[in-house]
């Protein structure tokens, strides 16, 4: 069982506020990512990061930012939330090499009302 | 052009049976991997098997097996004596080495699995 933490879980939040979402591993993983899923749809790379003061955006466009400054947390931050952020966010890690899995965490379902 | 294609949106499978999910990629790279991940309801993404291109036996992971079908660059999944558990989206995803960026993985649009009592 990987272990890789997201929270909160579920996040309902009004728009214009700032949130931050929580991604923490305990593998010392220098690869982590970010994720947006829409319900029933395929995952859509928005944040990545090499190690530690390494971040980089993905191929999906995205208003949020993140920052590394430990390697096992992986913080995202969106300054002013809005509905059409509302999605499922999921974090993942992985060891170096083309041939190593990703681990997810659990996601964080995030709706903007 | 989509660098993964799973074509099936949706399946059926009686409890027992074997299941096939059809994944399809597209790439440039000699050097890429292959890999399945399962998505249940509760989702969260727990990953299947792998197989790397270079590999010249299918890969298998207990009730889990990769057809790989290097020119055809098709990477199917099968499924053997399905369980009501199996029941989950399951996407199918890719790395290429060297001409993906940031080397993360590619996933297709998935395919919606219900196994059927």
């Amino acid at each position: 069982e990987a272990d890789i933490y997201q929270t909160p879980r579920y996040l309902v939040i009004g728009t214009g506020k700032k949130i931050t979402l929580e991604c923490s591993q305990t593998m010392g993983h220098d690869k982590m990512y970010w994720y947006q899923q829409d319900p029933g749809m395929e995952l859509h790379l928005i944040h990545y990061s090499y190690g530690v003061n390494s971040t980089e955006k993905g191929d999906l466009s995205s208003e949020s930012t993140v920052s590394r400054i430990r390697t096992e947390h992986f913080p995202l931050t969106l300054e002013s939330a809005r509905p059409s952020h509302t999605s499922q966010y999921l974090c993942a890690s992985s060891e170096r090499g083309s041939s190593y899995e990703q681990y997810f965490g659990p996601g964080t379902r995030l709706t903007v009302t | 052009a989509q660098k993964i294609t799973q074509t099936q949106p949706g399946m059926f499978v009686q409890e027992k049976e074997a299941v096939t999910l059809d994944c399809t990629y597209d790439t440039s790279d000699q050097s890429y991997g292959l890999f399945w991940y399962k998505q249940p309801s509760s989702g969260e993404m727990i990953f299947l098997i792998y197989q790397g291109s270079y590999d010249e036996q299918n890969a298998t992971e207990g009730r889990y097996s990769l057809n790989f079908q290097k020119a055809r660059k098709s990477a199917n999944l099968v499924i053997s004596a399905s369980q009501l558990g199996d029941s989950a989206m399951y996407f199918c995803a890719m790395r290429e080495v060297f001409s993906g960026s940031a080397r993360q993985l590619t996933f297709g649009s998935g395919t919606q699995l219900t196994v059927l009592p």
